[in-house]
């Protein structure tokens, strides 16, 4: 997985409770994505950084925020996780321009 | 467990035989396109890429061709292997380096 790990790699919480996933790359890319992945909708990206504390929102971010203070961790935070957050979560790294992006393993939320 | 979606077009085939997934994109300005594979419970791998000043790329078994004039991407497998199974997803390149990712396709190996 490119040097990309994610943490957790599961995890079940309650409605209502803010929720933090983490990214870390041994890759010293400057990109790094959040997307989530659903059936009947596939890859949707929530939030991306093209630096250290250079973020900006991608397609799905309402409900989700991030941070990035420094380039080996891009961290996605629900500040009040919903069922509809219910998903898995990929995180991505890419070099800077117009590079491939390579993905974690996923974390796994479940949001009863 | 599975990840991706439930009812996505699948392809079945003889291991041994020659895979074409198929993948049309929305835009015309895109200038990057990259094929991912995702096995079950995993994140997506990058296969192959090409750029817009390409029609055809070949890598290890696969090849990607390109058709800007009707907006149209191709993977060929060659020899599908039972390793190959799994869902391949293209993905085209935007602005900010944003992947906008097709459906998918479900490709089942036959034994």
């Amino acid at each position: 997985d490119a040097g990309i790990t994610q943490s957790p790699r599961h995890k079940v919480t309650e409605t209502g409770t803010p929720v933090t996933l983490r990214c870390h790359q041994t890759e010293n890319h400057r990109y790094m994505y959040w997307y989530r992945q659903d059936p009947g909708h596939g890859l949707r990206l929530i939030h991306y950084s093209y630096g250290v504390k250079d973020t900006d929102k991608g397609e799905v971010s309402d409900g989700y925020s991030v941070s990035r203070s420094k380039t080996e961790d891009f961290l996605l935070t629900l500040e009040s996780a919903t069922s509809s957050q219910t998903s898995v979560y990929f995180c991505a790294i890419s070099g800077s321009g117009m590079e491939t992006q390579y993905f974690g393993p996923g974390t796994r939320l479940l949001v009863l | 467990g599975e990840s991706v979606g439930l009812h996505l077009p699948t392809l079945s085939v003889q291991e041994g035989d020659n895979s074409i997934i198929n993948c049309a994109y929305s835009n015309s300005a895109s200038d990057y396109f990259i094929w991912y594979k995702q096995e079950s419970g995993k994140g997506p791998q990058f296969i192959i890429d090409i750029r817009s000043n390409m029609d055809k790329r070949q890598g290890q078994r696969v090849t990607v061709l390109l058709n800007k004039t009707v907006k149209h991407l191709s993977l060929q497998i060659a020899a599908t292997q039972p390793g190959d199974s799994a869902v391949y997803f293209c993905a085209e390149v935007g602005a900010g380096n944003k992947l906008t990712f097709g459906g998918g396709t479900r490709v089942l190996v036959k034994p």
